[in-house]
């Protein structure tokens, strides 16, 4: 079965450093993957989304890399804010159909000012 | 646009009593529903898939006994917890996906169940 491993549980950077955060997965290529941000006792919301035939997706200080052969992807966030400390989850499809999602256990972001 | 809402937000109940969560997608049509469910520090993991008018399919473990799902409506689903235990205590997040839209899934809030 497919397993995603997000290799950082924790990752504490300064304000205005770029964070890189890496999601590996285990099995099969998805048809995509994404990209979701959980505060505390929230649920997640959606960031990014990157398609198996794409390389690269951005959106505002965001950056999403998706590489087929190390069955990896990473994610950039660029300039840094404290706001932006949060966790961050790296989700596939379950199966192959493109319908459930499996989540990485997240990396919690802290952005120190 | 794509809220989906969550109700309640937290809930107490006593051991062996049943608790029903609802979803709603508040300004979108969903076909598709998932519940989820998260422990401390874990990440989401699927409990079932709900598609609007049949019956839910439950991920391998999930009793669909005590959880049971009900997707009546292309806005709501419920998911009953029942005779709830101290080990059904989590975080149950559900999320939708709008019909004809294949990837993108939009989750709710989420719900606190603690059972005493």
């Amino acid at each position: 079965s497919q397993k995603i491993e997000q290799n950082s549980e924790a990752l504490n950077i300064q304000e205005g450093k770029t964070a890189t955060l890496t999601c590996n997965y285990t099995n099969y290529s998805p048809a995509y993957l994404q990209w979701y941000r959980q505060d505390p006792g929230r649920g997640p919301v959606f960031l990014l989304l990157i398609r198996e035939n794409e390389k690269e997706k951005r959106k505002e200080r965001l950056k999403v890399t998706f590489d087929t052969t190390l069955k990896q992807s990473l994610f950039h966030i660029t300039a840094s804010q404290p706001a932006d400390s949060a966790t961050y989850l790296c989700a596939l499809d379950a199966n192959q159909a493109g319908t459930a999602l499996i989540f990485g256990k997240g990396t919690t972001l802290s952005v120190s000012s | 646009g794509a809220v989906v809402s969550q109700h309640p937000s937290w809930v107490i109940c006593k051991s062996g009593t049943s608790v029903k969560i609802e979803c709603r997608s508040l300004d979108f049509q969903a076909t598709t529903m998932f519940w989820y469910r998260q422990f401390p520090k874990q990440s989401l993991m699927l409990m079932a898939t709900s598609n609007e008018g049949s019956k839910a399919t439950y991920e391998q473990g999930v009793e669909k006994d005590k959880f049971l799902i009900n997707h009546a409506s292309l806005t709501l689903s419920t998911l009953t917890v029942t005779s709830a235990h101290p080990e059904d205590s989590s975080f149950y997040i559900c999320s939708a996906r709008e019909a004809g839209i294949l990837y993108e899934q939009y989750f709710g809030p989420g719900t606190r169940l603690t059972v005493t």
